[in-house]
């Protein structure tokens, strides 16, 4: 398994703020993801990060709204941008270590970032 | 549309009982399986998975599932629940003929009492 962190593990924003969640991994990952936890639901893919491409995201999530970097193969940053109330969630990133499979293959979460927007 | 459905929304149970929370998914290629598992303040983590073989998968702390690939289901059973099983369970599924992304069920908490 793969050791995930996220920073910041909460925070309170203002609406039309923006905030940066970074994720490290503490081995090499070819593929990475980003979740979204709303309050009571289950978890909802937003994007996946391959290093040195364009993030792929799924439908209902675009990229002005969350902006993703993936700068190298143990970091990648989610942007929420413009924020809104109902952007409120656990947003958690996850890995894929074993050798690029990734959708394929088992995949292991960080801690997650419990934003809530007032 | 594609989705995984778990039957049971929150589920109360006294220690020692025992366990079946119920998974159904609605794809018809190969899937990967998965339960996840939520303690209270903690991250998600891998209960346990099914890829190929065996359809009885056996994951920590005492959980098993089974795959029946007729009924698309993967329960999740334990014969003697503690309370520090208390948590969110989750299933999840790849369908790997669709580019093989993750679904989550919704969700089942479950509550042990002592």
């Amino acid at each position: 398994s793969a050791v995930i962190s996220q920073k910041p593990s909460r925070d309170i924003c203002q609406r039309g703020t923006s905030l940066t969640i970074q994720c490290q991994v503490d081995s090499q990952v070819t593929m990475m993801f980003w979740y979204r936890q709303q309050p009571g639901q289950s978890l909802t893919l937003i994007a996946t990060a391959n290093q040195g491409s364009e993030a792929t995201y799924e439908s209902g999530f675009v990229i002005d709204k969350f902006p993703i970097s993936r700068p190298n193969l143990t970091f990648s940053t989610l942007t929420v941008s413009n924020m809104s109330p109902e952007d409120s969630s656990i947003y958690l990133c996850s890995v894929s270590p074993a050798g690029g499979l990734g959708f394929t293959d088992t995949q292991y979460f960080g801690p997650g970032t419990r934003l809530t927007v007032l | 549309a594609q989705s995984v459905s778990q039957h049971n929304h929150h589920v109360i149970l006294s220690e020692a009982a025992s366990l079946e929370l119920g998974c159904n998914y609605s794809y018809g290629g190969t899937v990967n399986l998965f339960w996840y598992v939520q303690y209270p303040g903690q991250h998600l983590q891998l209960l346990l998975k099914y890829f190929s073989g065996d359809p009885l998968v056996k994951g920590i702390k005492g959980f098993e599932a089974e795959f029946i690939k007729s009924k698309f289901s993967f329960n999740l059973r334990k014969p003697s629940v503690q309370w520090s099983d208390t948590a969110e369970y989750f299933c999840a599924v790849t369908d790997l003929g669709q580019g093989g992304k993750l679904i989550f069920g919704q969700g089942t908490e479950l509550s042990v009492k002592p």
